[in-house]
């Protein structure tokens, strides 16, 4: 079956300050790639996905990029603000069913 | 509200007792999901409804038991738990597959807790 993995496990960055998050899949028949973010308490919320199909996707100050020869996609947060401090995983899809990461735990110092 | 409702939100219970968690989703989508959530650990995947028959069973044990009476409710029957069953269960619905996938919707969870 499908393993994701996801690194780093922990990551501080200052206020304003860009964040990046990276996942490896190991089946290439994977197809769709979403991210979620957890806040404390909270259920995980659908922050950007990507196709197969695409290499870049871009929502504001969130982006999202996937190389499929080598099987990894990147979260890139830019401007960071302490409201973007939570879990962010990521997921590879392969028809309904998601494979997820371990999480990141995000922290953003005013 | 996100349309996907789990009660109740915390649980706490014995290991000889039973008990039940329960999803709503509002949304019409056609897929529900049981997700385990535990410190450290990737989300697990437990059991896919799909039109209200079960597709997958991820090696979940006997302990615990799926019920999808309809395509907006699902059910997760705990009975005889170990304490390395507490964890946030997540109920989680979808609509569509492939190219038609539109991600899933999280309920809010219910911590569980085996005393």
């Amino acid at each position: 079956g499908e393993n994701v993995e996801q690194h780093p496990s922990t990551l501080s960055v200052q206020e304003g300050d860009s964040a990046v998050i990276k996942c490896t899949y190991s089946d290439s028949a994977s197809n769709y790639f979403p991210w979620y973010k957890q806040e404390l308490g909270k259920r995980p919320q659908l922050i950007i996905d990507i196709r197969s199909n695409v290499g870049e996707k871009k929502d504001q100050r969130i982006a999202v990029t996937l190389n499929k020869t080598a099987k990894h996609f990147s979260l890139h947060i830019t401007e960071t603000q302490p409201e973007d401090s939570a879990v962010y995983f990521c997921a590879a899809s392969i028809g309904n069913q998601f494979y997820f990461g371990t999480g990141t735990s995000l922290t953003v110092i005013p | 509200e996100t349309g996907v409702t789990q009660t109740p939100r915390h649980l706490v219970m014995g290991m000889t007792n039973k008990k039940s968690l329960k999803c709503e989703q509002h949304l019409g989508h056609n897929a529900m999901y049981w997700y385990k959530q535990s410190a450290k650990k990737p989300l697990e995947l437990m059991f896919v409804y799909n039109f209200k028959e079960q597709t997958e069973n991820n090696s979940v044990p006997s302990r615990f038991s799926p019920e999808c009476p309809n395509s907006s409710h699902l059910f997760l029957h705990l009975h005889t738990l170990q304490p390395e069953d507490s964890a946030l269960y997540l109920c989680a619905s979808s609509q569509g597959a492939g190219t038609g996938w539109s991600g899933y919707t999280f309920g809010s969870g219910t911590r569980l807790t085996v005393v």
